[in-house]
């Protein structure tokens, strides 16, 4: 069985432009999250979808923006770029919200490098 | 506010080595909690999670860890390292009610092992 897929896996943006970064879920899983992880650190919680309705925002600004689509699938956009938004962007899926929804399994990520 | 410290940013072990990653929360309750390894380029891989239950906990790889509560700790071992365990690894906390969604990661262990 798949993963959970993204793309581009690589992409050089230049300060001020947008980008927008898609991800796939395992098939049958309904939430997908977003991850920030600059390099050096930990990730960081974006955004939670579940059933194409946003349930949980990380602290960022609102150049960053996302959704998900009736096949569960997702994308991540982000407006503006500054040279901070350089970052290694990961896209989780689990089946469900709330206890006992089993494991987030994490993409390989979308690695963005704003110059 | 949940939050997680990795105290140790790097540590080297010898082969058949023992280790141990430390891990400190801080969050209201009792959380949820979790070791994710991450190999050069790759998306989080779960080793372990801790929900309720014995306190120790086995994953995979030969990996275990212990949630004592009143440390508020939940330290990471294995008793023989191999040269394939060198990686990154996040400790991370989840809230309860919303178990392996929105987390909260440390910063990362980096590990790396000598021959």
């Amino acid at each position: 069985d798949a993963g959970v897929t993204q793309s581009p896996t690589h992409l050089i943006k230049t300060r001020g432009q947008h980008v927008t970064l898609r991800c796939s879920p395992i098939s049958g899983h309904k939430s997908v999250s977003w991850y920030q992880q600059v390099l050096g650190q930990g990730p960081q919680f974006i955004f939670q979808y579940y059933e194409k309705e946003e349930r949980g925002r990380g602290n960022f600004p609102d150049r960053f923006s996302a959704r998900q689509f009736p096949n569960y699938s997702s994308e991540l956009n982000v407006n503006a770029l500054l040279l901070g938004d350089s970052a290694l962007y990961l896209c989780a899926s689990i089946w469900g919200v709330g206890p006992n929804t089993g494991e987030l399994f994490f993409g390989e990520g979308s690695r963005l490098t704003v110059l | 506010a949940q939050s997680v410290t990795q105290p140790d940013i790097h540590i080297t072990v010898s082969e058949g080595a023992s280790l141990e990653l430390r891990c400190n929360y801080s969050y209201g309750a009792t959380p949820y909690l979790f070791w994710y390894v991450q190999s050069p380029g790759q998306g989080l891989q779960l080793l372990l999670k801790y929900f309720s239950g014995d306190t120790l906990v086995q994953g995979i790889k030969g990996f275990e860890a212990e949630f004592k509560r009143s440390q508020s700790s939940f330290n990471l071992r294995k008793p023989s390292v191999h040269w394939s365990d060198a990686a990154e690894y996040f400790c991370a906390v989840g809230a309860r009610g919303n178990a392996g969604n929105m987390l909260t990661f440390g910063g990362g262990t980096r590990l790396m092992v000598k021959p």
